[in-house]
């Protein structure tokens, strides 16, 4: 299996920083990369496919990056309704795995 | 606009045989160009892909393989998940999900059902 990792594992910010949250894959993924929000008790919700493509209805403030092994999303300014947890998922390989998470508080 | 929603036994004890149903409203589930899949999610962690059915083929995490039946019930608008012989570590919350079979992701998702596998 490719096992993704994220870094950090969790991060305190403010309303209005830029917060850039990182991937790597143990082994490339080309470009099917994916990132999830995830709010408590509810599903993960899609961001960003592709490693850059914006989900429709998705804010322009999310943003993402990368190919091959290392990639990234970026929230250029953190609302108050962004603090959640991030997954990114990839699915170039069979089974589809995802990063153990980022969880994104309140400073 | 596409909903999905499982439906399911919240309770087991071990050796029994999970099943959980998708009912899929807003969209047909027999058009083409979607993987119908299921994940779950332990306490704590990152989601964990179950399998899927694309076009009445299915796959599965090699790591549930042998206990796993995923099929499609066109006529009830449904995929339904089957997973044989739980113990506790088949304990999470359980998400169906639409897959985009040109992108690879996974757009549309249940709300989830929390499964616990207790004697």
């Amino acid at each position: 299996d490719v096992q993704m990792t994220q870094s950090p594992s969790s991060l305190s910010a403010s309303v209005g920083d830029r917060v850039t949250i990182t991937c790597r894959a143990s082994q490339s993924v080309s470009i099917f990369l994916n990132w999830y929000q995830q709010k408590p008790g509810t599903a993960p919700k899609l961001l960003i496919f592709s490693a850059s493509s914006l989900e429709t209805g998705v804010p322009s403030r999310f943003s993402g990056s990368g190919s091959g092994t290392d990639f990234a999303l970026t929230i250029s300014s953190l609302r108050p309704e962004d603090f959640a947890t991030y997954f990114c998922q990839q699915t170039y390989s069979i089974p589809p795995t995802f990063g153990q998470g980022t969880r994104v508080d309140i400073e | 606009q596409v909903q999905l929603q499982e439906s399911g036994p919240g309770l087991l004890k071990p050796s029994q045989t999970l099943s959980l149903t998708c009912t899929v409203s807003g969209g047909s589930i027999s058009g083409g160009g979607y993987y119908w899949s299921w994940f779950r999610q332990h306490s704590g962690k990152g989601p964990e892909w179950i399998g899927y059915i694309f076009a009445s083929e299915d796959t599965y995490n090699p790591s549930l393989k042998s206990r796993l039946t995923i099929s499609l019930d066109m006529s009830k608008n449904q995929f339904s998940l089957n997973l044989n012989y739980v113990t506790a570590a088949d304990t999470a919350v359980y998400f169906c999900a639409r897959g985009q079979y040109r992108g690879h992701y996974f757009d549309i998702w249940g709300p989830g059902t929390l499964v616990t596998v207790s004697s």
